[in-house]
């Protein structure tokens, strides 16, 4: 199993706050990050992903990559209670036309925003 | 249209009998994963298969069985079921080709309960 670390929480931020969370992961052949959220006793679904070193912006969220840093984290501007859920991180390594794309999930950060 | 599915929802059963689930995928994708999530919601890779050829499998134990009949189904058979197996099972597909964008969609997942 590839190494993908999260703080696991749980995480409280007011409503209308923003919410960071972050992940590291240990295999520099990672490719590309993506940002799963999901509710209790819901399959994950997705947020965003980043590719590229930097920040990419969608809406209230932000995902922030640093290669050099094997780190990418997750800013959620404006937080409200239905954003209340666990957010996996998951990595993308060396994918191929023969091996398709191989995720590795990360232990998941649980975030709670008080109303 | 449902994009992955999973049969059953949830399963319950004894120690030491033998299981199936199913999952079939409607996206035209290429790759299909089974994942583990235990009750600290981390997501474990178990196997993926890429047009129907085992790429990953992760330290899973041999009572474990994937079985792709074709690129839209893959089965998880588990024998002589153990306490520790109770968990939830997502299915997951991805486009092939390994692009760094793929997501991964994921089915409603099954909750087993081993007694």
């Amino acid at each position: 199993q590839k190494e993908v670390e999260q703080n696991s929480g749980p995480l409280s931020v007011p409503e209308g706050a923003i919410a960071s969370l972050n992940c590291t992961y240990s295999d520099r052949g990672s490719q590309s990050f993506f940002w799963y959220r999901q509710y209790s006793g819901k399959s994950p679904e997705l947020i965003m992903f980043i590719y590229s070193n930097g920040d990419k912006e969608d809406g209230r969220f932000t995902a922030q990559l640093n290669k050099a840093s094997q780190y990418v984290s997750l800013l959620i501007r404006d937080s409200q209670p239905s954003d209340s859920a666990t957010y996996l991180c998951a990595v993308n390594i060396a994918p191929s036309s023969n091996t398709g794309n191989q995720f590795y999930f990360g232990t998941g950060t649980s975030l709670t925003v008080i109303p | 249209d449902t994009a992955v599915s999973q049969t059953p929802k949830y399963l319950v059963t004894q120690m030491g009998n033998d299981k199936s689930i199913k999952c079939e995928q409607n996206l035209g994708h290429d790759t299909m994963y089974w994942y583990k999530q235990d009750s600290k919601k981390f997501l474990k890779i178990m196997f993926s298969y890429n047009n129907k050829e085992l790429i990953i499998n992760e330290t899973v134990p041999n009572r474990f069985s994937p079985k792709s009949p074709d690129k839209a189904h893959l089965n998880l058979h588990i024998n002589s079921l153990e306490l520790g197996d109770s968990a939830v099972y997502f299915c997951a597909s991805s486009q092939g080709q390994g692009a760094i964008y793929n997501e991964q969609f994921f089915g409603p997942g099954t909750r087993l309960t081993v007694l």
